[in-house]
C-alpha cells in the first residue's frame, strides 16, 4: 500500500539553483520523513517533520508540511552536483495492533548539472 | 563504526533456486525490515520484525521467508516460489516500530542487487 506520491518524477536543474520536490499523501499522518538515495545505494534519512509542525530547516534543506492539503515539500537551496540523487517521502500508515508502517513514494529523481 | 551491512552486493540466481540475503546491524535496534525496490519505483515492504523470534508479513511477502534468531541478524530467503525476484533488496533497522505519536527513522543498508539468470 502506497501512501505518498512525489512530484515531479524527475527534475533537472543547474548547479546553484533551488530544487523543489513535492509529496502528497492520502490519509492523516503523525509525521513525515524525507530520505535520499544515491544511485545503487541505500536510503539516508534527511529530515522528519511532525504533523503539528509547518516548517523545518536543516542546512540547505527546508521542509514544509500542510496537513489540510495533505502535502509536503522539500526545498534544496543552492544545489550542488553532489545533490544528484532520488528523494523519497515516507509517511506512517497504520498497520494494526498499535503499529505503523513507513510507506515510501516512488521518489523524485534530481539531476544537478555542473 | 555502527551501521547495517548487507551481503552480497550482487547476487545471481538460476531459476528454481533459493537464495539467502544477509543483513546484520550493530546499532542495537529492535526492529528490522526488508524492502524490495524495482526500477523507478518506491520501496515495498516484504517482512518486518519487532523483536527476536517474531516477524510479520509486509505487503509483498509471498515467495519470501525470514528468520530472526538474533537481534543483530535478519536474513531474507528468496524462494523459487517468487516469480519475479530480480530487484534491489534493502534491509533497514530502527529503534522500534513506528507507533502513534512516535518519530522513528530507519537506517538502511547498502542493498543487494539480485538477478535471476
Amino acid at each position: 500500500s502506497q501512501q505518498g506520491e512525489e512530484d515531479p518524477q524527475a527534475l533537472s536543474i543547474q548547479e546553484g539553483e533551488n530544487a523543489t520536490m513535492n509529496c502528497s499523501y492520502k490519509t492523516s499522518i503523525n509525521n513525515l520523513q524525507w530520505y535520499r538515495q544515491n544511485s545503487g545505494r541505500g536510503l539516508v534519512h534527511l529530515i522528519l517533520i511532525r504533523s503539528n509542525e509547518r516548517e523545518k530547516h536543516s542546512g540547505r534543506l527546508r521542509v514544509t508540511l500542510d496537513t489540510s492539503k495533505k502535502s509536503s515539500s522539500l526545498l534544496i537551496t543552492a544545489s550542488r552536483a553532489a545533490d544528484t540523487a532520488s528523494y523519497f517521502c515516507a509517511t506512517d500508515l497504520y498497520s494494526g495492533a498499535g503499529s505503523y508502517q513507513l510507506t515510501f513514494g516512488k521518489g523524485t529523481k534530481l539531476s544537478v548539472i555542473p | 563504526d555502527g551501521g547495517i551491512t548487507q551481503s552480497p552486493k550482487y547476487l545471481f540466481r538460476k531459476e528454481g533456486q533459493n537464495v539467502t540475503l544477509s543483513c546484520e546491524q550493530n546499532l542495537n535496534h529492535d526492529a528490522m525490515y526488508w524492502y524490495r525496490q524495482d526500477p523507478g519505483q518506491g520501496l515495498r515492504l516484504i517482512y518486518y520484525s519487532q523483536i527476536v523470534n517474531d516477524f510479520q508479513k509486509g505487503d509483498i511477502a509471498e515467495g519470501y521467508s525470514v528468520s530472526r534468531e538474533k537481534k543483530e541478524s535478519f536474513p531474507l530467503t528468496v524462494t523459487s516460489a517468487q516469480k519475479n525476484p530480480t530487484a534491489f533488496y534493502l534491509c533497514a533497522s530502527s529503534i522500534g516500530l513506528v507507533t502513534s505519536g512516535s518519530m522513528v527513522r530507519q537506517f538502511f543498508g547498502p542493498g543487494t542487487r539480485l538477478t535471476v539468470l
